[in-house]
């Protein structure tokens, strides 16, 4: 299957620093990428929409200052958590969408622990 | 109401046994459904995909969609161990439109 991947896979940051996870689409060109965070033993909870070239669409609740996210090319997107807080300390998913078809493929996440 | 609803579990079954996971929703307008599989602290993996109603089966796994009722369902054959993980249930109208997802059910299969 598609593949994408995910960097880094742990970090670990102290409070007020900021964090850049990247989402790379190895095989295909995503026109859009989707950023989760999740929770221990709940589902996936959606931060924002990322198209190539356009500005993200947060969803409600999630602060656009806080996460900060690029889709500089069509195989690359970027979510930035500045000034991060021990609460932000979590499970970051993300996912893209080739730009034939409907598949939806995720990265193999991201564990952030601010300390 | 949630537009999708799974059932949780925990799941424990023996192995060989066959699983049968299943979703509702309430979303007319879903036409694509995924059944993700996910082991603890990993992303989800796809596991299946079908469009609108009907059954696709892939190895151990078939995945059926009755739209009429807005059912969707999971079945593994010979279930092992290693497939002990969490089954999430995914779906959306199509186009690259967001994902909506099950809570996920936890499933455990013992030796």
């Amino acid at each position: 299957g598609a593949v994408v991947s995910q960097h880094p896979s742990r970090v670990i940051c102290k409070s007020g620093t900021s964090v850049k996870i990247e989402c790379r689409s190895l095989d295909f060109q995503a026109t859009t990428m989707f950023w989760y965070r999740q929770f221990p033993k709940q589902s996936l909870m959606l931060m924002a929409t990322s198209n190539e070239g356009s500005k993200a669409t947060y969803e409600q609740g999630v602060e656009k200052d806080k996460f900060l996210i690029n889709h500089a090319s069509l195989t690359l997107s970027t979510l930035t958590v500045t000034s991060a807080h021990p609460e932000d300390s979590s499970f970051y998913i993300c996912s893209a969408h080739p730009e034939t078809g409907n598949t939806i493929y995720f990265g193999e996440g991201s564990w952030l622990t601010v300390v | 109401q949630k537009e999708v609803e799974q059932d949780p579990g925990p799941l424990s079954v023996p192995e060989g046994a066959i699983v049968s996971l299943n979703c509702t929703y309430s979303n007319s307008a879903f036409q694509y459904f995924m059944w993700y599989r996910q082991y603890s602290r990993k992303g989800p993996e796809l596991l299946m995909y079908t469009y609108s109603s009907g059954n696709k089966e892939d190895g151990r796994f078939t995945a059926q969609v009755d739209k009429s009722s807005k059912y969707i369902s999971l079945f593994i054959r010979d279930s092992q161990p290693s497939d002990s993980a969490t089954y999430l249930c995914a779906m959306n109208p199509g186009g690259g439109n967001k994902l909506t997802f099950g809570t996920g059910t936890q499933l455990k299969v013992e030796l």
